[in-house]
């Protein structure tokens, strides 16, 4: 059964941190690892990682993926409030045709204080 | 441009009833999966519906069901509520056509058993 472990759980950092978020995962015949960040309710989508050592950024935040050691990281620069949300890494095995299930993590919170 | 729209917002159930809940996928998108998502767990994957059939299925028991319409839209039904039904409830769609395997999600039902 595919496996997804975040860490840490929750953090609480000050304004103008940085970050670094950690996933680790077991997935049978791996396609992508996704990163999503959920304030109130919908998951909004960040990053999709499908090959090893190819950092993706978008402004402050950036993700790399480690295929061999079975990881990815979110870095989070110069943190604002505005980044408080929980932070959810999934899966996606490639199983063929349409079907693409995604297997979650626990998430992380992150909690920026001003 | 919609994105993925869910209804209701809100629900209260009592336990042993039938809810149905609905979502629309963004404007292009073909597939529909549910997800439920527990407090402060991951989101876990219900089942995913594409050209109005389900594709896959997550580790749910018979009494969570679905429906994919014409229009892409879906319903989610679950009878016989039990207390542990209480979750928010996320639909997802994505699109089938490139390379697009990043899923969008609608805002939730939080459904309440008591």
């Amino acid at each position: 059964e595919d496996k997804v472990v975040q860490s840490p759980l929750s953090l609480v950092v000050h304004e103008g941190d940085t970050v670094t978020l950690n996933c680790s995962y077991e997935v049978t015949n791996f396609r992508s690892l996704l990163w999503y960040k959920q304030e109130k309710k919908a998951p909004t989508f960040l990053f999709m990682l499908t090959s090893s050592g190819i950092e993706k950024k978008s402004g402050r935040l950036s993700s790399i993926l480690d295929k061999k050691e079975l990881f990815s990281i979110l870095n989070i620069t110069a943190t604002q409030t505005g980044d408080s949300a929980v932070y959810l890494c999934a899966v996606a095995p490639n199983s063929g045709g349409s079907n693409y299930k995604l297997t979650f993590g626990k998430g992380t919170l992150l909690t920026v204080n001003p | 441009d919609a994105g993925v729209t869910q209804s209701p917002t809100h629900l209260i159930k009592t336990r042993g009833q039938q809810v149905t809940l609905r979502c629309s996928p963004k404007s292009g998108h073909d597939t529909v999966s549910w997800y439920q998502q527990a407090l402060g767990q991951g989101p876990q994957f219900i089942f995913q519906y594409y050209e109005e059939e389900e594709r896959q299925r997550g580790n749910f028991p018979d009494r969570f069901s679905g429906h994919q319409f014409p229009n892409y839209s879906s319903e989610l039904n679950v009878n016989a509520l039990l207390l542990g039904d209480s979750a928010l409830y996320l639909c997802a769609s994505k699109g089938t056509g490139g390379v697009t395997y990043e899923q969008y999600f609608g805002p939730g039902t939080r459904l309440t058993v008591t």
